[in-house]
């Protein structure tokens, strides 16, 4: 099993609805997440962090967190064209600088 | 967010020559950075993990040899391809982070090799 798991996709969502990414990860004292967002030819850039169980609203984006479930999600409201890009999950494993797992990315299509 | 430059941005090299690429952290403090790689529509892929005054440790199948990684100070790291061959064109991105806080991204490096 791999440490962070993500639907590799594509997804694709008209512009307007909700887009929901989904992360499952295997450590269970993981304590923090992370979700990036990757367009095309560019470096990863950091969107939302999340530490406690629940929901974390930034903007269109809020991040859920099922610590009992193992598992993270991403949802974009009203999902615009520009959000099209392939999105990361991180999560950091157990303490440690090192710690840090990406998973493999879901490629997100936002349809005009 | 924090600010991790990386430089050059791309570069054109020609076959078994070495080229170095820089990452700085200009911020914050890294006590930690992570060199990637990353071929077209494909994932991120690790290839070592470097503290600050420490060895790098090197993923599965990433030459130490041929990827020298030296991370000699809080702020900055660097990444030598040696012998570059066309088969080590790719987009070479590295990360940082802080302790066990968020990672933060530089710019990428496109190397191409002729």
């Amino acid at each position: 099993q791999k440490e962070v798991e993500q639907n590799s996709g594509p997804l694709s969502v008209p512009e307007g609805a909700i887009a929901s990414l989904n992360c499952t990860y295997s450590d269970r004292v993981s304590q923090s997440f992370f979700w990036y967002r990757q367009y095309s030819g560019k470096s990863p850039e950091l969107i939302m962090s999340i530490y406690s169980n629940g929901d974390k609203e930034d903007g269109r984006f809020t991040a859920q967190l099922n610590k009992a479930s193992q598992y993270v999600s991403l949802l974009i409201r009203d999902s615009q064209p520009s959000d099209s890009a392939t999105y990361l999950c991180a999560v950091n494993m157990r303490t440690g600088a090192n710690n840090l797992f990406f998973g493999t990315g879901t490629r997100l299509t936002v349809i005009p | 967010g924090a600010v991790v430059s990386q430089h050059p941005s791309w570069v054109i090299c020609k076959s078994g020559t070495s080229v170095k690429i820089e990452c700085r952290s200009l911020d914050f403090q890294a006590t930690t950075m992570f060199w990637y790689r990353q071929f077209p529509k494909q994932s991120l892929m690790l290839m070592a993990t470097s503290n600050e005054g420490s060895k790098a440790t090197y993923e599965q199948g990433v030459e130490k040899d041929k990827f020298l990684i030296n991370h000699a100070s809080l702020t900055l790291s660097t990444l030598t391809v040696t012998s570059a061959h066309p088969e080590d064109s790719s987009f070479y991105i590295c990360s940082a982070r802080g302790g066990d806080a968020e990672a933060f991204f530089g710019q990428g490096t496109r190397l191409t090799v002729v």
